[in-house]
């Protein structure tokens, strides 16, 4: 079955700290990859997409095909990154379907 | 230019009532989607639509029709209300289908309670 997997519901750092959110995923073959965040009482947005390589709020994300990983990470956390972060991959072909993961609410502390 | 916009933002059912949220998007995109989001369980996708007069089922489609008749609405029909679509309601659009573009819009969302 393709799943994406978030295994912390949780994750609470102090400002500076590094922060890393983890996202596996299953799916068969090399579906593209996006982080999306919902910050409170906002809408949901796209934070980053694999593909752009890019780096957004400090963000970076990196495909590790063998883990078969998409890990979230931001060197120095501060407190407006507290949000809750989805991992969500698209498989591509004739099926165009984006979805997320269960999600990871991260509290960045003063 | 609104974006996706969504009606109403809140809304209290009794069990076996019906209603529509309402989902527009001003943006020419081909592609929209109702999700709901339940604490634990992130998004799941219910409906989505490819384009006018397209729309196909996504991992929670029970209870719940959709339409698509032009490229700006789509809504989201529930014909007779249960406790368990007690959520919150988001609608997402995109121009693109190839994934080198693509990024879903987000409405506001509609908080749904049923009693």
């Amino acid at each position: 079955a393709q799943r994406v997997t978030q295994p912390e519901k949780l994750l609470s750092v102090f400002k500076g700290a590094p922060v890393e959110l983890k996202c596996n995923y299953s799916y068969s073959g090399s579906p593209e990859l996006f982080w999306y965040v919902q910050y409170s009482r906002q809408r949901l947005q796209l934070l980053l997409r694999h593909i752009s390589r890019e780096s957004i709020k400090g963000f970076t994300a990196d495909l590790n095909k063998g883990e078969t990983s998409f890990h979230l990470k931001k060197p120095f956390a501060q407190e407006e990154d507290s949000a809750m972060y989805y991992c969500a991959p698209l498989r591509g072909g004739s099926n165009y379907k984006l979805t997320f993961g269960k999600g990871t609410l991260l509290t960045v502390n003063p | 230019n609104a974006g996706v916009t969504q009606t109403p933002k809140f809304q209290v059912l009794k069990t076996g009532q019906s209603m529509t949220l309402q989902c527009a998007q001003d943006m020419n995109h081909e592609y929209m989607s109702w999700y709901r989001q339940d604490p634990g369980m992130g998004l799941r996708l219910i409906h989505y639509s490819v384009g006018a007069g397209i729309t196909d089922q996504g991992e929670v489609p029970n209870g719940y029709n959709v339409s698509r008749s032009t490229t700006e609405d789509f809504p989201l029909r529930l014909l007779s209300a249960a406790p368990s679509q007690t959520s919150v309601y988001f609608c997402a659009s995109s121009y693109s289908l190839s994934s080198l573009g693509y990024e879903q819009y987000f409405g506001p969302g509609t908080r749904l309670t049923v009693t």
